[in-house]
């Protein structure tokens, strides 16, 4: 079974550049998350879709971060303009279901902005 | 007060020995429970999940947990020099549906 895929693995853009990742999940999982994992860090939930629908964007910083997952499956998160503190590991990850399933991430997609 | 906590480490422990490592959680709405090993550079790989009191072995790793206690653990037996990697910790809480991720704990394993 393949597992959660990203694109692209590094990223380099300069300051107020904008920047977009892409996910696809593992097949059949309905829940797909993107976390930011900032270096000596845990990863912090950004965004969690149910199938197409957001169910959970508090922590998504809505002025310069946005996110869609069109017809359920693959999801893109963007960023526009991009700050220095958004250097990061953005990680997607996906699950059957919201609840207790198990979360399974992607590679991630390292982030450097200068 | 952080949500779960671990120490940062490092722990090191020697080939062969017993590896401990210790997570605390603040929400008792907490369900779900899980250990992640994350490698330098790479993403977290889900290695245990318990849900309930009591232990659950699966090969050389055993997870514990005490919801009275609201403590979590993850024991590796026999440890080997693959197994130095950051382990992360984190609950679900049943109210928010949000996975809590602690900042790790760093394990060192030395031949």
């Amino acid at each position: 079974e393949a597992g959660v895929a990203q694109s692209p693995r590094y990223k380099i853009i300069e300051k107020r550049q904008s920047v977009a990742f892409w996910c696809n999940p593992i097949s059949g999982h309905a829940t797909l998350y993107w976390y930011q994992q900032i270096l000596g860090q845990g990863p912090k939930l950004l965004i969690q879709f149910q199938n197409n629908g957001v169910v959970d964007d508090s922590q998504l910083p809505k002025d310069r971060f946005s996110a869609e997952r069109l017809k359920g499956v693959d999801s893109t998160l963007k960023i526009q303009p991009a700050k220095l503190e958004d250097s990061a590991v953005y990680l997607c990850a996906s699950s059957l279901s919201g609840g207790g399933y198990e979360q399974y991430f992607g590679p991630g997609t390292r982030l450097t902005v200068t | 007060q952080k949500e779960v906590e671990q120490n940062s480490g490092p722990l090191s422990v020697p080939e062969g020995a017993i590896a401990s490592l210790n997570c605390t959680y603040s929400d008792r709405g907490s369900q779900s429970f899980f250990w992640y090993r994350q490698y330098s550079g790479k993403s977290p790989e889900l290695i245990m999940s318990i849900y309930s009191n009591g232990d659950k072995e699966d090969g050389r790793f055993t997870a514990q947990l005490n919801k009275a206690s609201q403590y979590v653990s993850l024991l590796i037996r026999d440890s080997q020099p693959s197994d130095s990697a950051t382990y992360l910790c984190a609950s679900l809480s049943y109210n928010t549906d949000k996975l809590i991720f602690g900042t790790g704990t760093r394990l060192q394993v030395f031949p």
